[in-house]
C-alpha cells in the first residue's frame, strides 16, 4: 500500500464548476500538507501549504485537512480551462525532509 | 528568471551510456532535492543536500547513480551505464530552511526528461 493515495482521474468538469480533489494517507507522522499543480511536461508548482486540520483559503483554492481521518482535499471554485493540469498532493514528515507525493489527479476543465 | 533551472531539458541516450544532469537552485536556498517522476506517477524522492552535504539517499538511488553539490550551490546527478528503466523525468527542487526548522517549502525546476533507447 502506498503511503499517499490519490485517484488518477481524469476528472472532467465544465468551466465554472467546482473541482474537488482528495488524497488519503496512512502515516500519522505526516504533518505538513501541500498541493502542487503540474502542467504537461513542466515541473510541479506549489499551490497551497498547510499543517493544521481545518480549511485554508487562497483565492479560488481551498485546502482542507482532516488529520483524524488522514484525508486531505483541494477545492477549486469557478474553474477555468487554464486549471486543466495534474494536481499532486504532497506530504512532509516533521522528522524528515522529503516530500511524499500522491500519484496525481488529471483535471480537464472544458470551456 | 530566479527560479530553479535544470539542464538539459531533454536527453536521449543509448543503453549503457553515462549521462549527467545539472540543477541550479534558487539563489541562497540551502537545501536541494532530486526526484524522479515516471509517466502517470507522482515524483519519487531520490536524494537531498543541505549545503554541500548529502544527508539522505533513497533506496531508489542504486550504485549507478551519484549526486554531488560541491560548493553548496549547483548540483549534478550522474547515471552510469543507463538502462531503459531509467527513462523518466528527473526533477530538482530547492528550499531555504534555517537551522533545524521543520518546515520546508520546496520549489521545483522544469525537469530533465531522459529517454534511454
Amino acid at each position: 500500500q502506498k503511503e499517499v493515495e490519490q485517484d488518477p482521474g481524469p476528472l472532467s468538469v465544465p468551466e465554472g464548476a467546482i473541482v474537488s480533489l482528495n488524497c488519503t494517507y496512512s502515516n500519522s507522522a505526516f504533518q505538513y500538507f501541500m498541493w502542487y499543480r503540474q502542467y504537461s511536461r513542466k515541473g510541479p508548482e506549489l499551490l497551497m501549504y498547510t499543517y493544521s486540520s481545518g480549511n485554508k483559503e487562497d483565492g479560488r483554492f481551498t485546502a482542507q485537512v482532516d488529520k483524524s481521518s488522514k484525508y486531505i482535499s483541494l477545492f477549486i471554485r469557478d474553474s477555468q480551462p487554464s486549471d486543466s493540469a495534474t494536481y499532486l498532493c504532497a506530504i512532509f514528515k516533521a522528522a524528515g525532509n522529503k516530500l511524499t507525493f500522491g500519484g496525481g489527479t488529471r483535471v480537464l476543465v472544458k470551456p | 528568471d530566479t527560479g530553479v533551472s535544470q539542464d538539459p531539458r531533454h536527453k536521449i541516450t543509448k543503453r549503457g551510456q553515462n549521462v549527467t544532469f545539472r540543477c541550479d537552485p534558487i539563489s541562497e536556498h540551502n537545501r536541494l532535492y532530486w526526484y524522479r517522476q515516471t509517466l502517470g506517477q507522482g515524483p519519487e524522492f531520490l536524494t537531498y543536500f543541505q549545503n554541500e552535504a548529502q544527508l539522505e539517499k533513497s533506496r531508489l538511488l542504486s550504485d549507478r547513480f551519484s549526486a554531488e553539490r560541491p560548493k553548496g550551490s549547483f548540483s549534478t546527478l550522474e547515471i552510469q551505464r543507463t538502462e531503459q528503466g531509467d527513462s523518466a523525468m528527473y526533477l530538482c527542487a530547492s528550499s531555504f530552511s534555517p537551522g533545524k526548522s521543520n518546515t520546508d517549502t520546496q520549489y521545483f525546476g522544469p525537469g530533465t526528461r531522459l529517454t534511454v533507447l
